[in-house]
């Protein structure tokens, strides 16, 4: 069954270092997503992509954070200058839909990253 | 305020019992989805919903869009059901909004 990869599981790494977490959505879907979850706190959006492009994004997605889909499979999150609070699991998903309309479809989730900031 | 509310935030059942879980939201939505988060932290969609009701094996998903509530039914429940269930209101373009989750734990 396809499904989403996330590497790496665990990172860890020191304050104000860049990060980035790597991600391989289904190959046929269309719209890429990452979310995060603090321990012990909810899951939150942070960006959702198509085409290329940044489709929507919430406040907690700011000038630190960057997503690029460099080679037609990965799907990459950036964290520039990370911060202690940036200490979460980050999840990666996917989902397909119709080309030209928006339809958010079912979410296939990867396993998540766990970065610690230190 | 919460957007997503869930309840109960605990629950503990004995194996075969009826579970409900419930979803309330006050936003305008797209869609519903529930998820199904395990200890080791990864995530399973269960369903979508716009509206109605969906049914895969065990598990029924009810919506209200009039009431905007949402029902997540495990019948004849079993430790592997053991997990945290999440309710998700789904925005335009994929912005989901979460809930903080049902933790269920099934005895044997």
């Amino acid at each position: 069954e396809p499904e989403v990869t996330q590497t790496p599981s665990h990172q860890v790494t020191q304050m104000g270092q860049e990060v980035i977490l790597r991600c391989v959505p289904i190959s046929n879907h269309l719209y890429f997503y990452w979310y995060r979850q603090i321990l012990g706190q909810k899951v939150e959006f942070l960006v959702s992509f198509y085409n290329n492009e940044i489709s929507e994004k919430s406040e907690i997605f700011d000038d630190q954070f960057s997503v690029e889909r460099p080679d037609g499979s990965n799907f990459t999150l950036k964290i520039r200058s990370t911060k202690l609070e940036d200490s979460a699991m980050y999840f990666c998903a996917s989902s397909g839909g119709l080309a030209g309309v928006w339809y958010t479809g079912e979410l296939f989730f990867g396993e998540g990253s766990r970065l610690t900031v230190l | 305020k919460n957007e997503v509310e869930q309840s109960p935030q605990n629950l503990t059942a004995q194996e075969g019992e009826f579970i409900t879980i419930n979803c309330s939201y006050s936003v305008g939505i797209s869609a519903l989805h529930w998820l199904q988060q395990h200890p080791g932290g990864g995530i399973v969609s269960l369903f979508m919903l716009s509206s109605g009701k969906k049914k895969h094996g065990r598990l029924i998903a009810t919506i209200n869009i009039q009431e905007k509530h949402s029902s997540l039914h495990i019948t004849a429940s079993h430790p592997r059901d053991s997990a945290v269930y999440i309710c998700a209101a789904s925005r335009s373009q994929g912005n989901l909004i979460f809930g903080k989750g049902t933790k269920l734990s099934v005895k044997p």
